[in-house]
């Protein structure tokens, strides 16, 4: 039982370049959720999914796009990244409104 | 504007002492909150949380106290542990989504 994992760990982009964080968990939650974490900021929210083939915006949507094709993963897209999405990435899961298991997270460098 | 504010950025403590982290929030729709641990290089894991309704929920060492008329979350550690050095996040829920404090640094000092 491995939980959230995440891929990649690490991504250096430059500014224009595109790519997609993907999330995967084993634990059959149907809510899984997109956050990034700055200095000072906390946690927060892109966007999330309240099941298979949904998706909604969360705090800070844009320049992001998802997509859950498949209930136990959650892909996160970046068409075109930019200096300012440079920041740690996690991906969380629960199967109900509460508590929520995060991943390990992916530390992206756009320059 | 923070909905969810953590005012103290660092805490440093004497282990077996008592630890307090303290979390205001603003929005009045907040049903539940949760606080986090985070260490270094590893995702937040869940610690401990309180639905509205309560002012009081207590595992092991650690406690969380609820005042709705302030506003006001916070987790006691006690006794305080060096493990128990790392980052505490306080999450507030509204529907689907949970809104994070910036953070609290706690260090405990053996």
């Amino acid at each position: 039982n491995a939980g959230v994992t995440q891929t990649p760990k690490f991504r250096v982009l430059k500014t224009g370049q595109s790519m997609t964080l993907l999330c995967a968990q084993d634990m059959n939650h149907e809510y899984m959720y997109w956050y990034r974490q700055d200095p000072g900021m906390g946690l927060r929210l892109i966007h999330y999914s309240v099941g298979e083939g949904t998706t909604a915006k969360g705090e800070v949507p844009d320049g992001y796009n998802v997509s859950r094709l498949k209930k136990q993963n959650f892909l996160l897209g970046l068409e075109s990244a930019a200096p300012s999405q440079t920041s740690v990435y996690f991906c969380a899961s629960s199967p109900f409104l509460r508590q929520q298991y995060f991943g390990p997270g992916t530390r992206l460098t756009v320059t | 504007d923070q909905q969810v504010k953590q005012n103290s950025p660092s805490l440093s403590v004497q282990e077996g002492r008592i630890s307090i982290l303290n979390c205001d929030y603003t929005n009045s729709m907040f049903d539940y909150f949760l606080w986090y641990k985070k260490y270094p290089a590893e995702g937040p894991t869940f610690l401990i949380s309180i639905s509205s309704i309560k002012d009081k929920n207590e595992d092991g060492r650690f406690t969380v106290f609820l005042n709705k008329s302030a506003k006001h979350l916070s987790l006691h550690i006690v006794p305080s542990q060096p493990g128990d050095s790392a980052v505490y996040f306080c999450a507030a829920k509204a529907g689907n989504m949970l809104t994070f404090g910036g953070g609290t640094r706690l260090m405990v000092k053996p």
